[in-house]
C-alpha cells in the first residue's frame, strides 16, 4: 500500500461546480497536510497548509483533515476555468528534515 | 521578486554527458531540497540540506551530486547522463527547522538526455 493515495481522474466539471479532491494515507505520523497546484509546465504552488486535524477556509478553497480516518480534503467552490491545473496532496511526519510525500495529484478542468 | 529560481529552464543533453542545474532561493529559509517529477508527474524527494549539511539522501545514484555553497543556494550536478534521468527536476525551500513544514518550489528545469 502507498503511503498517500490520490485518484489521478482526470476531473472534469461545469464552471461554477463545487470541486471536491481527496486523498487517504496510511502513515498515522503524517501531522501537516498541503494542497497544491501545479499548471502545465509550472512548479507546485502552495495552496492550502494546516497542521492535524481540522478545516481551514482560504477564498473558495477550503482544506479539511481527518487524522482518525487518514482522510484529506480539497474544496473549491465557485470553479473557474482557470483552476485548471493539477492538485496535489502533501503530507509531512514533522520529523527529520520535514521531507513531503505527495500524492500522484488529480488533474482537473473546468470547462466554461 | 521570484522566490525560488532554477536554471536553466531547459536542458538537453547527450548520454555521457555531466551537467548541473542551479538553484537559488532568496525567502532566507535554512532549508533546501531537489526533487524529481517523473512523467507521470510524480514527485519524489531526491535530497535535502539544511544550512549548507546533507540531510536526507534518498535512494538516487551517486551519479547525482547536490552541492551547497551556502544557504540560499543549491545546485545538483549529473555525472554520465543516462536516458532514464529524462524528467522535470524541481528545487524546493523550507522554513525548517522553524516548526513549519511548507516548501516553496522553483519553476523546474526539464531534462531530456538523448
Amino acid at each position: 500500500q502507498k503511503e498517500v493515495e490520490q485518484d489521478p481522474g482526470p476531473l472534469s466539471v461545469p464552471e461554477g461546480a463545487i470541486v471536491s479532491l481527496n486523498c487517504t494515507y496510511s502513515n498515522s505520523a503524517f501531522q501537516y497536510f498541503m494542497w497544491y497546484r501545479q499548471y502545465s509546465r509550472k512548479g507546485p504552488e502552495l495552496l492550502m497548509y494546516t497542521y492535524s486535524s481540522g478545516n481551514k477556509e482560504d477564498g473558495r478553497f477550503t482544506a479539511q483533515v481527518d487524522k482518525s480516518s487518514k482522510y484529506i480534503s480539497l474544496f473549491i467552490r465557485d470553479s473557474q476555468p482557470s483552476d485548471s491545473a493539477t492538485y496535489l496532496c502533501a503530507m509531512s511526519k514533522g520529523a527529520g528534515s520535514y521531507q513531503l510525500t505527495f500524492g500522484k495529484g488529480t488533474k482537473l478542468s473546468v470547462i466554461p | 521578486d521570484t522566490a525560488v529560481s532554477q536554471t536553466p529552464k531547459y536542458l538537453v543533453t547527450q548520454m555521457g554527458n555531466d551537467k548541473s542545474i542551479k538553484c537559488e532561493q532568496n525567502l532566507g529559509h535554512d532549508t533546501m531540497y531537489w526533487y524529481k517529477q517523473d512523467s507521470k508527474k510524480f514527485l519524489k524527494i531526491m535530497f535535502s540540506y539544511n544550512n549548507k549539511e546533507l540531510i536526507i539522501n534518498e535512494t538516487v545514484p551517486n551519479r547525482f551530486s547536490p552541492k551547497s555553497p551556502d544557504k540560499a543556494h543549491l545546485n545538483l550536478h549529473i555525472n554520465s547522463l543516462e536516458l532514464g534521468d529524462s524528467a522535470v527536476y524541481f528545487c524546493a525551500s523550507s522554513p525548517w527547522p522553524s516548526g513549519r513544514a511548507e516548501q516553496y518550489f522553483g519553476p523546474g528545469t526539464r531534462l531530456t538526455v538523448t
